[in-house]
């Protein structure tokens, strides 16, 4: 099935750094959502992307919805050891439905 | 957000027996829900689409047979895995869609973990 291209696939931080993350498509999207999956969970809403141009931020999250409708980025600020885990960027089609990216794993140095 | 709850958790089954997984919307009435299914350390594919009181569509490569979904209620779809072997073991997901002011916003149940054996 078709995938978003997800950078990058995984990355070992410290904590107090800032961490950024991006989702590319050769598509356009209406619609970008990012989210947070924990092992054996299922995936937690973070961050709606409506408009091209949009930037949101939800605490130390901010994303944005690029201005060509292709891509996607997120970035967290400042992390801190519960923020391990893997982000999906998820792109809607015209049908409500959604296409997820590959994920970017990231795991947090105490 | 919508409160999307799935049952069960985790199952082990043997080879050759089906397995039921329940995904309820227990705030909101839901028409349309996916079901997607998650190999480790992969991304979620969308399986198929589940209609309220129609015929579910499924993905290129999905076999509507083996995978029955029904949605018999506005609040409930089920993904029935029929004759399940080994290689069906994965991590399957519903979610369903919120529209707001026109926005939408997908939200997930917290999985189903399939174990065949």
């Amino acid at each position: 099935g078709q995938q978003l291209n997800q950078s990058p696939q995984s990355m070992f931080i410290q904590e107090g750094e800032d961490v950024s993350m991006n989702c590319t498509s050769s598509s356009i999207f209406n619609t970008w959502l990012w989210y947070k999956q924990d092992p054996g969970e299922g995936p937690v809403l973070l961050i709606a992307l409506y408009k091209a141009g949009e930037l949101t931020s939800n605490g130390r999250l901010t994303a944005q919805f690029g201005i060509t409708r292709k891509d996607s980025f997120l970035n967290i600020s400042a992390s801190i050891p519960s923020d391990v885990g893997i982000y999906f960027c998820a792109g809607q089609t015209g049908t409500y439905k959604y296409i997820f990216g590959t994920g970017t794993r990231l795991k947090v140095l105490a | 957000g919508a409160v999307v709850s799935q049952h069960p958790s985790w199952v082990i089954c043997k080879s050759g027996t089906s397995v039921k997984i329940e995904c309820r919307s227990l705030d909101f009435q839901a028409t349309t829900m996916f079901w997607y299914r998650q190999f480790p350390k992969q991304s979620l594919m969308l399986m198929a689409t589940s209609n309220e009181g129609s015929k579910a569509t499924y993905e290129q490569g999905v076999e509507k047979d083996k995978f029955l979904i029904n949605h018999a209620s506005l609040t409930l779809s089920t993904l029935t895995v029929t004759s399940a072997h080994p290689e069906d073991s994965s991590f399957y997901i519903c979610s369903l869609i919120s529209l707001e002011d026109s926005n939408t916003e997908a939200f997930f149940g917290q999985g189903t973990r399939l174990t065949v054996v």
